[in-house]
């Protein structure tokens, strides 16, 4: 039973446009999320994460939501580059256990030129 | 820094073969972790170790053992291979708590 859920395993958008990555999770204890983003032949990156207390957090063109009454959170990249065409992973936690992440299956962004 | 490095890059096994995967970091972390990695599955964790001379289970530990001798490495073994055990694994290393996890680039393992 996958606690972490994206249920799109690929997206594909135009250069410029924005990208919505969606994610849910079942396990309502959960206080801690986190976006990976993952090239081929490397490991994830950290790149955005985001705590129950807040609904937002926004990096640069990376902006985390959080609905915890849905258990949804999403990525949205604005714009969406090239570059950004990767493997995007979300995890979860608890910030008071043993520190282990729950990770989603993963969803291949593709950014069209 | 070269980070968190993982030995070897690829490597084919025969079923019930043994081998050890290796795991070394150079930022002084505290907490190490194993992954692996499945089509459609995301990354289950193996075990991880809170520091030297420390190891724990994760979602997924049978099958295999670790070991943390010293701080900077961390050693997954597989004592007997299986072909259910063909995959990618990563390991990660991080100052512990909420803080980000490091990636090692990975090793693809096929057992045969």
């Amino acid at each position: 039973d996958q606690q972490v859920k994206q249920n799109s395993p690929s997206l594909s958008v135009q250069e410029g446009r924005i990208s919505i990555l969606n994610c849910d999770y079942t396990n309502s204890m959960f206080d801690y999320f986190l976006w990976y983003k993952k090239y081929p032949a490397e490991g994830p990156t950290f790149l955005i994460s985001i705590s129950s207390i807040k609904d937002k957090n926004e990096d640069g063109r990376f902006t985390v939501f959080l609905n915890k009454s849905a258990k949804h959170l999403s990525l949205h990249i604005v714009p969406s580059q090239p570059g950004d065409s990767a493997v995007y992973f979300c995890a979860a936690g608890l910030s008071g256990s043993a520190r282990q992440l729950t990770f989603g299956s993963g969803t291949q962004l593709t950014v069209l030129p | 820094n070269a980070g968190v490095t993982q030995t070897p890059k690829f490597r084919v096994l025969k079923t019930g073969q043994s081998m050890t995967l290796l795991c070394a970091q150079d930022m002084n972390h505290e907490y190490m972790y194993w992954y692996r990695q499945d089509p459609g599955m995301g990354l289950r964790l193996i075990h991880y170790s809170v520091g030297e001379g420390t190891t724990a289970k994760g979602e997924v530990p049978d099958g295999y053992n670790v070991s943390r001798l010293k701080k900077q490495n961390f050693l997954l073994g597989l004592e007997s291979a299986a072909p259910s055990q063909t995959s990618v694994y990563f390991c990660a290393s991080n100052k512990g708590g909420l803080d980000t996890q490091y990636f090692g680039p990975g090793t693809r393992l096929t057992v045969l």
